[in-house]
């Protein structure tokens, strides 16, 4: 499938289990972001990527861990997954000139 | 730093009403600025964008103008539909090396027929 997608849609743990939500995408985009969506926050920046091997931390990255060793390819782990971690998690791609692309989002529930 | 502030809502309004959205930054340089819309249960999908001051962008009967003056892109539609009804983001990108983007904390709009 052309574009960017995100796996499991929908994921259902138990806090301190280690979690992996998937992003690819398809573009051969240089830049890609994973980000939380929280009521009455907004979308906030957990990490963000230049090209492979290139990563660094955004606004909220305690907790998390990502890789990047394709292009196409931008991992997210919760290492020890918390309550506090329930969200919607959506990883983005942009290009030069920078205009980002959505994913459909991973709902993650930590019990 | 960079940061986006835009109104709270909710903002409801009646079928053909006109919309304002506001939407303030702060941002060093010159940044490219965005409205995203996100449908319910979807991800968000890019409405508009302008890149320097004084653009106007605009798409589906949405508007906004880049003001540099007022660090303004306030989101305006002459004639709302219930279709409209989503959450709106405003956002800027820094174009730093890493091209990130910096959201408002959005605004949902429920349109009434």
């Amino acid at each position: 499938d052309a574009g960017i997608t995100q796996s499991p849609r929908y994921k259902i743990t138990e806090t301190g289990r280690q979690v992996t939500l998937m992003c690819h995408q398809t573009w051969s985009h240089s830049y890609m972001f994973w980000y939380r969506q929280d009521l009455g926050h907004g979308l906030r920046l957990i990490y963000y990527s230049a090209a492979a091997d290139i990563t660094d931390k955004g606004e909220v990255p305690d907790g998390y861990v990502v890789s990047r060793s394709k292009t196409e390819n931008f991992p997210l782990t919760l290492e020890s997954a918390t309550r506090s971690q329930t969200s919607v998690y959506f990883c983005a791609s942009s290009a030069d000139p920078p205009f980002a692309f959505f994913g459909p989002g991973t709902r993650l529930t930590v019990l | 730093g960079n940061s986006v502030t835009q109104m709270e809502g909710p903002v409801t309004l009646s079928e053909e009403a006109f919309l304002t959205i506001n939407c303030t930054y702060t941002a060093t340089g010159y940044p490219s600025l965005f409205w995203y819309v996100q449908y319910p249960g979807e991800g968000l999908q890019l409405l508009l964008k302008a890149t320097k001051a004084d653009d106007k962008g605009s798409n589906k009967g949405f508007e906004a103008t880049y003001r540099k003056e007022t660090t303004s892109f306030h989101l305006e539609k002459g004639s709302v539909q219930v279709s409209d009804s989503a959450v709106y983001f405003c956002a800027l990108s820094d174009h730093s090396g890493f091209n990130k983007f910096y959201f408002g904390s959005g605004t949902k709009l429920n349109v009434k027929p």
